[in-house]
């Protein structure tokens, strides 16, 4: 069974600062891993995901994210944020060979503040 | 041209209560799941049908009765709607497989339910 553990509840931070998103993943199997992004009254979408290959990915909005295997860590970052990426942002994994069912994390609230 | 749509964005009702939310998708994907977000913004799968077939059943109450029709569409009946059913249920689908990693899901926009 995989679990997903997004250890910041809420990350306050000002405009232009950079911001780190934690995740930690737990599996018995080869896994990939996602994260995910959902607007004030949206549904959610793909930020950027990490399926094999190399362990820094890049996504939209200028976010990017590095797996770290030992660490079984997904971080999430930006250099410099913008007003306009305050949301709710989600890491998931799907274990390879499933029936791409996602796990989700607990998420993680991201105020961006003037 | 919306890509994954649910009605009704939002649905009240009272207790004991039968409903169902639709979703459809003009993508041309034969994925489609069901999630369910709790007042904690939780998020969690409970089922997914593959081509009409339901291939993922999580531990869901059955008064949860998910309904396929065909590829485009996956319907969500929920009978006797108890208080703790209030959530957004999120829709999504993903295109067949191709023969390495995952597939990308994309949502659609919600379904907020309110059981009072």
């Amino acid at each position: 069974a995989q679990s997903v553990t997004q250890l910041d509840s809420q990350v306050p931070v000002f405009e232009e600062a950079p911001v780190e998103l934690r995740c930690n993943y737990s599996s018995s199997v080869s896994v990939y891993l996602f994260w995910y992004v959902q607007y004030p009254n949206q549904g959610l979408q793909l930020l950027l995901k990490y399926l094999s290959g190399s362990t820094l990915v890049k996504g939209i909005n200028g976010f990017e994210a590095e797996f770290n295997k030992s660490q079984t860590s997904f971080h999430l970052r930006k250099p410099s944020v913008h007003i306009s990426d305050t949301a709710e942002y989600f890491c998931a994994v799907s274990a390879s060979g499933g029936y791409n069912k996602l796990i989700f994390g607990a998420g993680t609230r991201l105020a961006v503040h003037p | 041209d919306t890509a994954v749509s649910q009605t009704p964005k939002y649905l009240v009702t009272q207790m004991g209560n039968d409903k169902s939310i639709k979703c459809e998708q003009n993508l041309g994907h034969d994925t489609m799941y069901w999630y369910k977000q709790d007042s904690k913004k939780f998020l969690k799968i409970m089922f997914s049908y593959n081509n009409k077939e339901l291939i993922i059943n999580e531990t869901v109450p059955n008064r949860f009765s998910p309904k396929s029709p065909d590829k485009a569409h996956l319907n969500l009946h929920i009978n006797s709607l108890e208080l703790g059913d209030s959530a957004v249920y999120f829709c999504a689908s993903s295109p067949p497989w191709g023969g390495a990693g995952p597939r990308e899901q994309y949502f659609g926009p919600g379904t907020r339910l309110t059981v009072t």
